[in-house]
């Protein structure tokens, strides 16, 4: 079956550093993989997918990420982070027609 | 307006109260699904209505009943809920099934408290 692994609960950064968040994901064929982002009080958006082609995808507000075939990994990276990069990151996965499959989270804080 | 509406934003009610919550998209998509999330816990499909028939139900207990009159409103029907059913309940809607960009729109939530 289909899954997602966020390893890191809670990651916290200085503002200006380098970020990397972790995701690994189970799956038979190809995955198409997805980051999203959950801002305090708000719903999940969009940052980055990957469906085919190039493994390193850019996102909006800076983020990339790169998929690893053999290390079943698609984590998502920032050069520099912004206070207002804390929030809530989910790793997802295409399970089926109807169906996305979401990690459990990593909660980012930014340190001033 | 924003792309997803849901109201309320939070809900307090009894275990042997009936309310509802309310998702309305303006993005002319023609799929809407209802997530659960919970605290550290991965989100939780919980319906999917396509074209206004329902695709998934994902084993959710028969007290939360969801109803789509059209594309662009859902809801989420509660009655005799359980203390464990508090969360934020997230609506979302997509331009046809996730298959095709995989990308799916978020309203704020509905934050729910059963006592």
């Amino acid at each position: 079956a289909q899954s997602v692994t966020q390893p890191d609960i809670h990651i916290t950064v200085s503002e200006g550093a380098s970020l990397e968040l972790r995701c690994n994901y189970s799956y038979g064929a190809t995955p198409y993989l997805f980051w999203y982002v959950q801002s305090p009080g708000q719903g999940l958006q969009l940052l980055l997918k990957y469906f085919s082609g190039d493994t390193l995808v850019q996102g909006i507000k800076g983020f990339e990420a790169e998929f690893k075939r053999s290390q079943s990994s698609f984590n998502l990276r920032k050069p520099s982070v912004h206070w207002s990069d804390a929030a809530e990151y989910f790793c997802a996965v295409y399970s089926s027609a109807s169906k996305i499959i979401f990690g459990s989270g990593t909660r980012l804080s930014i340190r001033p | 307006e924003t792309g997803v509406t849901q109201t309320p934003r939070h809900l307090v009610m009894g275990m042997t109260n009936k309310k509802s919550l309310k998702c309305e998209q303006h993005l002319g998509h023609n799929a809407m699904y209802w997530y659960k999330q919970s605290a550290k816990k991965p989100l939780e499909l919980m319906f999917v209505y396509s074209l206004e028939e329902r695709v998934e139900n994902n084993s959710v207990p028969s007290r939360f009943s969801p109803e789509c009159p059209n594309s662009s409103h859902l809801f989420l029907h509660l009655h005799t809920l359980q203390p464990e059913d508090s969360a934020l309940y997230l609506c979302a809607s997509s331009q046809g099934l996730t298959s095709r960009t995989g990308e799916l729109f978020f309203g704020e939530g509905s934050r729910l408290t059963v006592l």
